[in-house]
């Protein structure tokens, strides 16, 4: 299985602030990569495919970027609702495996 | 609009058989491409995919719990049916539904449901 490694573990940031979260593949995927966020008692959701590819709804501070077995998903002007667990998640192949998650904390 | 929602037992005691359910709407699991799949999280930790169904029924289980798992579907009630045997305490967690699109992208989510593995 490809492994999933993201950091940092946990990122404290204030509302206004740019944000960068890593994630890193055991093997090359090249833009297999999808990004989900996960508020406190909620289902994750779907935020960026194929590395780069925002998906419909999703507000425009929010951007991926990288290819191979590095990504990073840059969130510009934290808003409050920003604050949540992120996991990415490699999709190049079976079986489908994600991050450990990145909780992003208000500061 | 595409919705779905998981329902089954809150509690079950180990070394039963979990059945879960996925009731889906917006979208029809005999359309090509299209699967509906399920993924589950442990208290505080990360999300670990489990099964998926095709539209043409194939299906594709985590290789860690293949001998555990089957999936199936009943396109007609609009469902989706995982059951896992022989249940186990770390099995507890939350187990979402999950609409797939061609490339592994989980694009929807079920709300999720919280089952407890416990004697």
């Amino acid at each position: 299985d490809i492994q999933m490694t993201q950091s940092p573990s946990s990122v404290s940031a204030s509302v206004g602030d740019r944000v960068t979260i890593t994630c890193r593949a055991s093997q090359g995927i090249s833009t297999w990569l999808a990004w989900y966020q996960q508020k406190t008692g909620e289902a994750p959701k779907l935020l960026i495919y194929t590395a780069s590819s925002l998906q419909s709804g999703v507000p425009s501070r929010f951007s991926g970027s990288g290819s191979g077995t590095d990504f990073t998903l840059t969130i510009t002007s934290l808003q409050p609702e920003d604050f949540a667990t992120y996991y990415c998640q490699q999709s190049n192949s079976f079986p489908p495996t994600f991050g450990q998650g990145t909780k992003l904390e208000i500061k | 609009q595409i919705t779905l929602k998981e329902s089954g037992p809150t509690l079950v005691k180990p070394t039963q058989t979990l059945t879960l359910t996925c009731t889906f709407s917006g979208f029809s699991l005999s359309t090509g491409g299209v699967g509906v799949g399920w993924v589950r999280q442990p208290p505080g930790k990360a999300l670990e995919w489990l099964a998926l169904i095709y539209w043409d029924d194939d299906n594709r289980y985590s290789p860690s719990l293949t001998s555990r798992l089957t999936i199936t579907k009943d396109t007609s009630k609009s469902q989706v049916v995982l059951t896992m045997t022989n249940v186990d305490p770390v099995d507890t967690g939350t187990y979402y539904c999950v609409h797939y699109r061609l490339g592994w992208i989980f694009d929807y989510w079920g709300q999720g449901t919280l089952v407890t593995v416990s004697s």
